[in-house]
């Protein structure tokens, strides 16, 4: 249980222009989904998180208008990577807390040219 | 906020030897505090945590102990196997399974050596 589908797995795109990627819950409700942006040979770091029906929460140095964050629905939120420019390329993953812990998708490769 | 320091950032041992991972945190009020293997390109895999109320936590080789009132944990890895290598994350959060966001260390990269 408790799975958090992310799509798409890869994604390549050019300069100037935006990439939608979305996270869907797929056996429970998730009011909360972190956002985490993975740098190579780095850590994952927090860049928002997101609640159903309200306005995400930034971390420091994260620009809201650049990285668009939707969470309409219970099991679905996600982040809308505008102007994207090639240092945007990084490993994108959603996490959802869980009565458990929490459960993270499978990750998005973007790659900006 | 949260920070969480963890040592070392490499580690390399020979199989069947053990393997220390150790973090420290700074925020009293956290008191969830997983460990992650991640492999290349994939999403980080739980592989045990430990909530305040205990102090060691084992499942067949890995152990996890916790020592709150100095901030710190580590991973125990016994018997180590060259599938064991990967990146390890120690991370730590005001409540986990609520909305509270998880912190992470900066990762250990561990090498079996066979």
């Amino acid at each position: 249980g408790a799975v958090v589908s992310q799509h798409p797995s890869r994604v390549i795109c050019k300069s100037g222009t935006s990439v939608k990627i979305e996270c869907r819950s797929l056996d429970f409700q998730a009011t909360t989904m972190f956002w985490y942006r993975q740098f190579p040979k780095q850590s994952l770091m927090l860049m928002a998180t997101s609640n159903e029906g309200s306005k995400a929460t930034y971390e420091q140095g994260v620009e809201k208008d650049k990285f668009l964050i939707n969470h309409a629905s219970l099991t679905l939120s996600t982040l809308t990577v505008t102007s994207a420019h090639p240092e945007d390329s990084s490993f994108y993953i959603c996490s959802a807390s869980t009565a458990s812990g929490y459960t993270f998708g499978s990750g998005t490769r973007l790659t900006v040219v | 906020g949260e920070n969480v320091e963890q040592h070392p950032s490499t580690l390399s041992v020979q199989e069947g030897d053990s393997a220390v991972i150790k973090c420290t945190y700074s925020d009293s009020a956290s008191n969830y505090f997983p460990w992650y293997k991640q492999e290349l390109g994939k999403r980080p895999q739980l592989i045990i945590d430990i909530r305040s109320n205990v102090g060691e936590k084992k499942d067949q080789r890995i152990a996890v102990t916790l020592n709150k009132t100095a901030k710190h944990f580590s991973l125990h890895i016994t018997e180590t196997q060259p599938e064991d290598s990967a990146v390890y994350f120690c991370a730590a959060s005001p409540s986990g399974g609520s909305n509270y966001k998880l912190t992470f260390g900066k990762g250990t990269l561990l090498t079996v050596n066979p």
